[in-house]
């Protein structure tokens, strides 16, 4: 069955590191790749998608990801991250490829110190 | 409207009652689905909607889950005879049209409290 690993509950970084945030996923093709930002109070908002193509994939809020086959990851990744950024991030997969069903990963949670 | 609206946005109930969640799709949109999230976990998928008729329902924990949308827009998430173990947030989202290749839209959830 498919399923989606988020290693990472808790990560804390300075305001202006980098961020990368780890997504595994198990499934024997190539899998429809998401990742979604929720804050407080707010709904799931899609930061970026992976269909096919360009493994490497730029979202909005300057955040990207790269689809590694090899690894079964999708980690997403920021150059310098803001305060704004806190929130939790959550990874899924369309499975199977080419229909509605999401699985989520559990989550998380990206703390940004001042 | 502008995004996907979900009422209430908290729901304290009684274990053994009945409670109704709503949900606002974007307009136009055709394919609505409903999640649960539970704390400290992702979502999971209870329910997708195709027009009408519910095209996947095999995400609903048992047969006191019940879903509608009888019009094509507005759906409902009816729970009979409420348990604390149902305790959780409540998403939906809608997309243009189903499958990947459109966005799925969520809504801000409605956190239903059973005690």
């Amino acid at each position: 069955a498919q399923s989606v690993t988020q290693p990472d509950i808790h990560i804390t970084v300075s305001e202006g590191a980098s961020l990368e945030l780890r997504c595994n996923y198990s499934y024997g093709a190539t899998p429809y790749l998401f990742w979604y930002v929720q804050s407080p109070g707010q709904g799931l908002q899609l930061l970026l998608k992976y269909f096919s193509g360009d493994t490497l994939v730029q979202g909005i809020k300057g955040f990207e990801a790269e689809f590694k086959r090899s690894q079964s990851s999708f980690n997403l990744r920021k150059p310098s991250v803001h305060w704004s950024d806190a929130a939790e991030y959550f990874c899924a997969v369309g499975a199977p490829p080419g229909t509605y069903k999401y699985i989520f990963g559990t989550g998380t949670r990206l703390k940004v110190l001042a | 409207g502008a995004g996907v609206s979900q009422t209430p946005s908290n729901k304290v109930t009684e274990k053994g009652k009945y409670v109704e969640l709503r949900c606002d799709p974007i307009s136009g949109h055709t394919a609505l689905y409903w999640y649960r999230q539970s704390l400290g976990q992702g979502p999971e998928f209870l329910i997708y909607f195709q027009g009408t008729g519910a095209a996947d329902d095999s995400g609903l924990p048992n047969d006191r889950f019940f879903a509608v949308r009888p019009e094509g827009s507005v759906s409902t998430l009816k729970i009979q005879r409420t348990e604390r173990g149902d305790s959780a947030v409540y998403l939906c989202a809608s997309s243009l049209s189903p499958g990947p290749g459109d966005t799925q839209y969520f809504g801000p959830g409605t956190r239903l409290t059973v005690l």
